[in-house]
């Protein structure tokens, strides 16, 4: 059973590309979170995702980030225009459900490192 | 909006002694889950409490649950070489607010 699948592991952008993060949650999970971790700091919450559906986007800035959750396929973080300091690391997690009032254990994938140049 | 707080930041010690990392949220929590994250890696869920006054362990490691659900501890007896890394505690309803993480090293 695969576990959170995250790629690219490594990626290198230069100021004013497009940057886009994939995450492919664990086999029956339908809930997908993003964090970004920058160096020495902890995990800030950026969105959380159900299939076709953002359920909470309140850790996201409000320009050039966006995220998705299609029927099929993958998670996708999008950043436009990429600036230096987005690079951080981005780590996707995901749980099978989400009970009222009580959280799912996360199941976090080996998360993307994002440099911009 | 919700905030979960972590102390200390860091915490260096020598193989075998103990080591403890606190957490505070600003907020009652319907739970409290630790992930730990070694060097380099992913975080890895290691508990979730979930009940007031709440005592669990994992071998060397005991978890506590604050009677108000706003605080908790991670509590490492002994400690090991192979505790090395980065304890999280986190928190809240739908999206889980991590802590800002105790970051351990242990010297040999």
């Amino acid at each position: 059973n695969a576990g959170v699948m995250q790629n690219p592991r490594h990626l290198v952008r230069r100021r004013g590309q497009e940057a886009r993060l994939r995450c492919s949650p664990m086999k029956g999970h339908s809930h997908v979170y993003w964090y970004r971790q920058l160096p020495e700091e902890g995990l800030k919450f950026m969105v959380y995702l159900q299939k076709e559906n953002i359920i909470d986007e309140s850790g996201m800035p409000k320009e050039r980030f966006s995220a998705e959750f299609p029927k099929e396929g993958p998670s996708i973080l999008r950043i436009q225009q990429v600036v230096r300091g987005d690079s951080a690391a981005y780590f996707c997690a995901s749980s099978p459900r989400d009970k009222l009032g009580t959280n799912e254990k996360l199941f976090f994938g080996s998360g993307t490192q994002l440099s911009v140049l | 909006g919700q905030q979960v707080m972590q102390i200390p930041q860091y915490q260096h010690v020598q193989e075998g002694e103990d080591f403890t990392t606190y957490c505070n949220s600003s907020t009652t929590l319907s739970n409290i889950q630790w992930y730990k994250q070694r060097p380099g890696g992913h975080p890895v869920f290691l508990i979730q409490l979930v009940k007031s006054g709440e005592v669990k362990k994992q071998k060397r490691l005991t978890f506590q649950f604050g009677e108000a659900k706003k605080n908790s501890s991670l509590h490492i007896t002994a400690t090991q070489t192979t505790d090395v890394g980065t304890y999280f505690c986190a928190g809240g309803g739908g999206k889980l607010i991590f802590g800002q993480g105790t970051e351990l090293s242990v010297k040999p």
